[in-house]
């Protein structure tokens, strides 16, 4: 069964510290897809990031980057330099190649502190 | 206008009341989603459709009706809802099915609080 695992239910950090949020997975499937999006006080849900199982390589965009291990089953997300925008809770999600859901993990709060 | 958008981003009702909540996608998908959003409880699919047939009904109650007319118009009908239904209401598209092909894209959601 498919299954998406964020440990971290709150984080704060002081603005321009670098924070990581752990993302595990569960799947039966070789070929599925990790996401993850982030939810601003707003409300509405902005897609972030989409990786293929077999893309194994890392990701920089910005002040974002991904780290998709295997190995361990984890897609973990890093901020690096954050900012109090970046304020938000982030969702990881997956699905695989046997069902048409995505799944989502319960989501991590970031409170980035001026 | 574009990307996904919902109307009313509020809605306060009573149990006895019916309301509808309005989701447009103005990206030229052609699936369609609902979810849940409770407040300690992870995003909840409700209906999914697709080509504007629902593909996908996750045993939700008869309470919450949808209806989707096109591709790009997705509606849910609420009625003698109960307190706990009150949550975030989170519509979705895609260019096609989610996941393996195509990733969701969301809209800004509806809040409901059911009185």
């Amino acid at each position: 069964a498919q299954k998406v695992t964020q440990a971290q239910t709150e984080i704060s950090v002081v603005e321009k510290e670098d924070v990581t949020l752990d993302c595990v997975y569960e799947t039966r499937d070789t070929t599925y897809y990790l996401f993850w999006y982030k939810q601003p006080p707003s409300g509405e849900l902005v897609f972030l990031i989409r990786r293929n199982s077999f893309d194994e390589q890392n990701e920089i965009s910005g002040r974002y980057s991904w780290n998709f291990q295997k190995s361990t089953s984890s897609f973990n997300f890093t901020i690096t330099a954050s900012q109090v925008v970046d304020s938000a809770v982030y969702f990881c999600a997956l699905s695989d190649s046997r069902d048409d859901k995505i799944i989502f993990g319960k989501g991590t709060r970031l409170h980035i502190l001026p | 206008e574009t990307g996904v958008t919902q109307t009313p981003r509020h809605l306060v009702m009573g149990m006895t009341n019916k309301k509808s909540l309005k989701c447009e996608q103005h990206l030229g998908h052609n699936a369609m989603y609902w979810y849940k959003q409770s407040a300690k409880k992870p995003l909840e699919l409700m209906f999914v459709y697709n080509f504007k047939e629902q593909t996908e009904n996750n045993s939700v109650p008869s309470r919450f009706s949808p209806e989707c007319p096109n591709s790009s118009h997705l509606f849910l009908h609420l009625h003698t809802l109960q307190p706990e239904d009150s949550a975030l209401y989170l519509c979705a598209s895609s260019p096609r099915l989610a996941g393996a092909k195509d990733t969701q894209y969301f809209g800004p959601g509806t809040r409901l609080t059911v009185l």
